[in-house]
């Protein structure tokens, strides 16, 4: 299993672009989600998702959207980007019940110049 | 809403000392769950341990130790005889009950710890 995949694993951007940061599992995972990691603020969470078309917003959601086609992706759009979304990004999967513990993949360094 | 704190941002230590890193955390469920993850230089993130709120035992895997007491909602992770592997930052965090189609899967993080290990 290649686990949970992002790409690209960089990425630098101007302000007012858009871009799609891609995320994948081969687990059959139900639940995704995105966070976004600042220094000294943890991981925030952004989007998740319970499955296949179904989606709701986390703690910091402004700025991104995503949708759920498939079992196994979970894109994340940044639809007119800002200074402020300079962060590194990570994906992560589980199965759905809280008590499992969540995988998460590389991460996505995204500057906004 | 849910809380956790990791007052300690960074821990030097050298080589072969004991280190512990504290989480106090908030939540009105009475169901929860706790983790701890690790990330390395490298910048992934690493499973270490699961907590549910019903298992106050303590737990020790290798030279990492976790004590977690309800009653001072703190699940502390001591990791003993460090070494120099052991830099990374460590992060605790908790999820809680579903309610409707909200996942119980939705993490919230401490801001984390910095644990420098020198020789």
């Amino acid at each position: 299993n290649a686990g949970v995949t992002q790409t690209p694993k960089f990425q630098v951007l101007k302000t007012g672009q858009s871009m799609t940061l891609q995320c994948a599992q081969d687990m059959n995972h139900e639940y995704m989600s995105w966070y976004r990691q600042d220094p000294g603020m943890g991981l925030r969470l952004i989007h998740y998702s319970v499955g296949a078309g179904i989606t709701d917003q986390g703690e910091v959601p402004n700025g991104y959207n995503v949708s759920r086609s498939t079992t196994e992706d979970f894109p994340l759009r940044l639809l007119s980007a800002a200074p402020s979304q300079t962060s590194v990004y990570f994906c992560a999967s589980s199965y759905r019940r809280s008590a499992y513990e969540q995988y998460f993949g590389p991460g996505t360094r995204l500057t906004v110049t | 809403a849910q809380k956790v704190t990791q007052a300690q941002t960074e821990i030097s230590v050298v080589e072969k000392e004991d280190v512990t890193l504290d989480c106090v955390y908030e939540t009105r469920d009475t169901t929860y769950y706790l983790f701890w993850y690790k990330q390395p230089p490298s910048g992934e993130l690493v499973f270490l341990i699961r907590r549910n709120s019903f298992d106050e035992q303590n737990e020790i895997s290798g030279r990492y130790s976790w004590n977690f007491q309800k009653s001072t909602s703190s699940f502390n992770f001591t990791i003993t005889a460090s070494q120099v592997v052991d830099s990374a930052v460590y992060f605790c965090a908790l999820s809680g009950r579903a309610r409707g189609k909200a996942a119980g899967n939705k993490l919230t993080f401490g801001g984390g710890t910095r644990v420098l290990v020198k020789p």
